[in-house]
């Protein structure tokens, strides 16, 4: 149990749907981020949450929209997906963005399908 | 670009030690993290340098040469739980994670 917990865990849908995914950390943190990670390439940083404002967002498309309501949640909402945007999403959190040795402490992720 | 790379996979003995490399190429440093990451799992942190040198935890050494560009994760008295990816990533100057694609370590009885 790493303190970072994500739902669902599973996700299929089609590329109609809208769907969100969830994010907690019990953890304190006031840093979160989401990840794409697809099969044998680096994790590709999304968005980048810091005291609840967004502080990046690596040119994702507008498919993918974040939400913060709060240092301990964050969401994806998701709209109009491609096939290709099938991934692994993970979530993150740290005690502060760009602290120098704080480490990152994911979440499980949730396995995205898009049909 | 910036640019991380490691070896896709490896295999090694169980009780054996491995090396797996890292070497990078990023906009600025500001350290370097290797993170375990079991199939299906979350990745895990499981080392971190910023100064040349080796760092020894337990079973695991992460080295690191700034001037090469360089790191290693040192995994010695191998055990099958071992098994899973190695995930090497640096932080660049704007404290931003660049990281590798991760190698696939594979242990074999």
């Amino acid at each position: 149990e790493t303190g970072v917990t994500q739902t669902p865990r599973h996700l299929v849908m089609g590329m109609t749907n809208k769907k969100s995914l969830k994010c907690e950390q019990h953890l304190g943190h006031n840093a979160m981020y989401w990840y794409k990670q697809s099969a044998k390439k680096p994790l590709e940083l999304m968005f980048v949450y810091n005291f609840k404002e967004q502080t990046e967002n690596n040119s994702v498309p507008s498919r993918f929209s974040p939400e913060c309501p709060n240092s301990s949640h964050l969401f994806l909402h998701l709209h109009t997906l491609q096939p290709e945007d099938s991934a692994l999403y993970l979530c993150a959190s740290s005690q502060e963005r760009a602290s120098g040795s704080d480490e990152q402490f994911f979440g499980p992720g949730t396995r995205l399908t898009v049909l | 670009g910036q640019n991380i790379d490691q070896p896709t996979e490896m295999t090694a003995t169980e009780g054996a030690i491995v090396q797996i490399n890292c070497t990078y190429q990023t906009s600025g440093f500001n350290g370097l993290f290797w993170y375990q990451q079991h199939a299906g799992e979350a990745p895990t942190f499981l080392s971190y340098n910023v100064l040349d040198g080796l760092e020894e935890k337990g079973r695991f050494s992460s080295f690191l040469s700034r001037s090469k560009g360089y790191s290693y994760l040192l995994l010695k008295e191998l055990q099958m739980k071992d098994s899973a990816s190695y995930l090497c990533a640096v932080q660049d100057s704007n404290y931003q994670l660049i990281w590798g694609a991760g190698t696939k370590l594979i242990i074999k009885p």
